[in-house]
C-alpha cells in the first residue's frame, strides 16, 4: 500500500541555517504530495504541494520538487528562522488508494536564536 | 464558515462512557475526513466523506467508532465504551480541491 517515510527528528537549527527534511514515498500509482505544518498550539495547515513529477512547489521560503525517479520529496528553507519552529508532515493522496492522505509520522524542527 | 470548526476542543471522559465529537466544515466543501493523532505521531487516517455517504471508512479502528454526516455538512464521529487507548487529538478536515484537505483545531480526546 502507499506510505510516505520522513527523517526522525527532532531536528535543531540556528537562524538562518539551511534545512533539509527529507520525505520518500511508495505509491501504485501517480499521487499528489503535500507538506503540512503544525506550529505549537495549533492545527495542521497545507505548505505547499505538488501534483505531478517534477512540479516544485513553494510557500513561505520553503521549496519541495516531486522527483518520481526517486520518489521523493524534499522540504528545503535556505535560510530558517525561529518562527520556523514546529512539526512538519509529509503527505500524499492517491484515489487508487481510497480518499485518504496518508502522512509520515512527522519531523520537530526547532530554530535557535 | 471561515475554517473548520471543531467542538468541544477538550473532552474528558471516563471509560466506558460514549462520547460524540463535532466538525463543521468549510462552508461549499463536499470531501470531509476524520484524522487520529496521538502524542508524536502523524494523523491517522479514520473515515472519508463524499457528501452525506462514507466513501471509505476503512481506517475506523473497530466497531466502536461511527461516524455520521447526514446533511452533507456537519458531522459527527461517535465512540462507545470508551478506552484509555482511545485517548487522543481527533481530527477533522474538508476538502473542495482533492487532497488538499483544510484541518480543524482537532478535540483532544481524553479517557480516564
Amino acid at each position: 500500500g502507499n506510505s510516505v517515510t520522513q527523517m526522525e527528528g527532532p531536528v535543531t537549527l540556528s537562524e538562518e541555517a539551511f534545512l533539509t527534511i527529507n520525505c520518500t514515498y511508495t505509491a501504485t500509482g501517480y499521487p499528489s504530495l503535500f507538506w503540512y505544518v503544525q506550529y505549537p498550539g495549533e492545527g495542521l495547515q497545507l505548505l505547499l504541494k505538488a501534483t505531478k513529477a517534477d512540479d516544485k512547489g513553494s510557500n513561505k521560503g520553503f521549496e519541495a520538487t516531486y522527483r518520481k525517479e526517486t520518489t521523493s520529496f524534499h522540504l528545503e528553507k535556505g535560510s530558517v528562522q525561529v518562527s520556523d519552529s514546529a512539526v512538519y508532515f509529509c503527505a500524499l493522496f492517491e484515489t487508487n488508494s481510497g480518499y485518504a492522505l496518508n502522512f509520515g509520522k512527522g519531523t520537530s524542527l526547532l530554530v535557535t536564536p | 464558515g471561515a475554517g473548520v470548526s471543531q467542538t468541544p476542543s477538550n473532552k474528558v471522559t471516563e471509560k466506558g462512557k460514549y462520547v460524540e465529537l463535532r466538525c463543521d466544515p468549510i462552508s461549499g466543501h463536499t470531501a470531509l475526513y476524520w484524522y487520529r493523532q496521538s502524542l508524536g505521531q502523524g494523523p491517522e487516517f479514520l473515515i472519508y466523506f463524499q457528501g452525506t455517504g462514507a466513501a471509505d471508512d476503512s481506517g475506523l479502528p473497530n466497531d466502536r467508532f461511527f461516524a455520521v454526516r447526514p446533511e452533507g455538512s456537519v458531522s459527527t464521529l461517535k465512540i462507545q465504551r470508551t478506552e484509555r487507548g482511545d485517548s487522543a487529538v481527533y481530527l477533522c478536515a474538508s476538502s473542495g480541491e482533492r487532497g488538499e484537505a483544510f484541518f480543524g483545531q482537532g478535540t483532544r480526546l481524553t479517557v480516564v
